[in-house]
């Protein structure tokens, strides 16, 4: 079993909500990923616990707002975003060191 | 963090071999190659990886140079469901101490019928 699972598929927020990215995997991985990917671009890393840890944060805006609350869980918490941070938002988790496994990503358009 | 070139997009016979070639010269000697692919925006999927010797597995063979500095993934009889972005990916140790996968640019693979 390699699955990922993501919530919520689509989401719609306006420029002053805050909402939430959930991802939640129960494959025992110790490494969670979160990534951003823009239409036709590549995946863009943009967080990495392991451990339950923050390890790297890849300069992101503070409007986004990682947690992970457990070993199998893993959130994305957003607030005052703006237009252009709509995107597929991908969360991957792995053994320490091992091949990723990615979810089916979350679609964000922010109005 | 090491960085890969691939081409744009590649069009393939159906089941013809499909070649990806993927520069990574800058990589260094502990950082392994990892191919996914993408199909419809739906989340990346794992095809193969490996260090320095070549890879095969039911998906896909993986060749690496022996300077390490480039590789080609080969999907031995591409189908139509083929038809994807395929992205290399070297996995790096960051200074963090945690493995970071970066993504190349990715090749828009068609299949024809």
């Amino acid at each position: 079993d390699t699955e990922v699972t993501q919530t919520p598929k689509h989401l719609v927020m306006g420029m002053t909500n805050k909402k939430s990215l959930k991802c939640e995997q129960h494959m025992g991985h110790r490494a969670m990923y979160w990534y951003k990917q823009k239409a036709k671009k590549p995946p863009e890393l943009m967080f990495v616990y392991s451990y339950e840890k923050l390890s790297i944060n890849e300069s992101v805006p503070s409007r986004f707002s990682p947690e992970c609350p457990n070993s199998s869980l893993l959130n994305l918490h957003l607030h005052a975003l703006q237009p252009e941070d709509s995107a597929l938002y991908l969360c991957a988790s792995s053994q320490v060191g091992n091949t990723i496994y990615f979810g089916e990503g979350s679609w964000l358009t922010v109005v | 963090d090491a960085k890969t070139t691939q081409p744009t997009s590649m069009d393939c016979a159906e089941g013809r071999a499909a070649n990806l070639p993927c520069n990574h010269s800058t990589i260094s000697g502990n950082e392994y190659v990892y191919w996914y692919r993408q199909i419809h925006s739906q989340g990346p999927q794992y095809i193969i990886h490996g260090l320095k010797n070549n890879e095969t597995n039911e998906m896909a063979s993986l060749i690496i140079t022996e300077d390490r500095k480039s590789s080609t993934l080969i999907l031995p009889h591409a189908t139509l469901r083929d038809t994807a972005v395929y992205y290399c990916i070297v996995r790096v140790f960051g200074d963090s101490g945690t493995y970071k996968y970066i993504f190349g640019t990715g090749t828009r693979l068609k299949v024809l019928a």
